[in-house]
């Protein structure tokens, strides 16, 4: 069964170094999502990626954030300047549409990210 | 601004009976509506989805009602069993929108 694959599924970094986390979608998928969940708190939208560009993004996706698709496959996010409190699990996920026909998103399993 | 609401933390139920996992959101663009289950350290894994168009749609032991004119939705489990365990997350859609927008979760505690 295809899935969402995530790596690393733990990056550990100081304050202030900036991190990659990838993703590779399904492979028909068009859409792509970075959701991130602090612990204890709710799955929280990042930003949603379509056609090679942003097509959605939250408050919490602020300028120290990018995300890429540098190839076919890979779909990336990138922070910048890590703070402390971007600390969490990053969920990357895709879904075949949205908007069009409606269909669910499937998830990967996750990066703990931890800012030290 | 919580959109997508669920309104108990947690639940417990006895194996073999239903659980109830109630959810409640408050954009009335919203067309469409998810139930993901998330284990410990995994990411969420798609369960059941209805269409606003539909008040009922069943799979298996997962059945979800919704209820438009409410805004509220709910998922019943049945017979619960000690796997199905994990934190419950509704999750809402709206036809034009770009996200899917996540309530906090419910942690279901099936006891054997």
């Amino acid at each position: 069964e295809p899935e969402v694959t995530q790596t690393p599924s733990h990056q550990v970094t100081q304050m202030g170094q900036e991190v990659i986390l990838r993703c590779v979608p399904i492979s028909n998928h068009l859409y792509f999502y970075w959701y991130r969940q602090i612990l204890g708190q709710k799955v929280e939208f990042l930003v949603s990626f379509y056609n090679n560009e942003i097509s959605e993004k939250s408050e919490i996706f602020d300028d120290q954030f990018s995300v890429e698709r540098p190839d076919g496959s890979n779909f990336t996010l990138k922070i910048r300047s890590t703070k402390l409190e971007d600390s969490a699990m990053y969920f990357c996920a895709s879904s075949e549409a949205l908007g069009q026909g409606n269909t669910e998103a499937f998830f990967g399993q996750g990066t703990r990210l931890t800012v030290v | 601004d919580q959109q997508v609401k669920q309104n108990s933390p947690s639940l417990s139920v006895q194996e073999g009976r239903i659980s109830i996992l109630n959810c409640d959101y408050t954009n009335s663009m919203f067309d469409y509506f998810l139930w993901y289950k998330k284990y410990p350290a995994e990411g969420p894994t798609f369960l059941i989805s209805i269409s606003s168009i539909k008040d009922k749609n069943e799979d298996g032991r997962f059945t979800v009602f919704l209820n438009k004119s409410a805004k509220h939705l709910s998922l019943h489990i049945v017979p619960s069993q000690p796997g199905d365990s994990a934190v419950y997350f509704c999750a809402a859609s709206a036809t034009y929108g770009q996200n899917f927008v996540f309530g906090p979760g419910t942690r279901l505690s099936v006891l054997p």
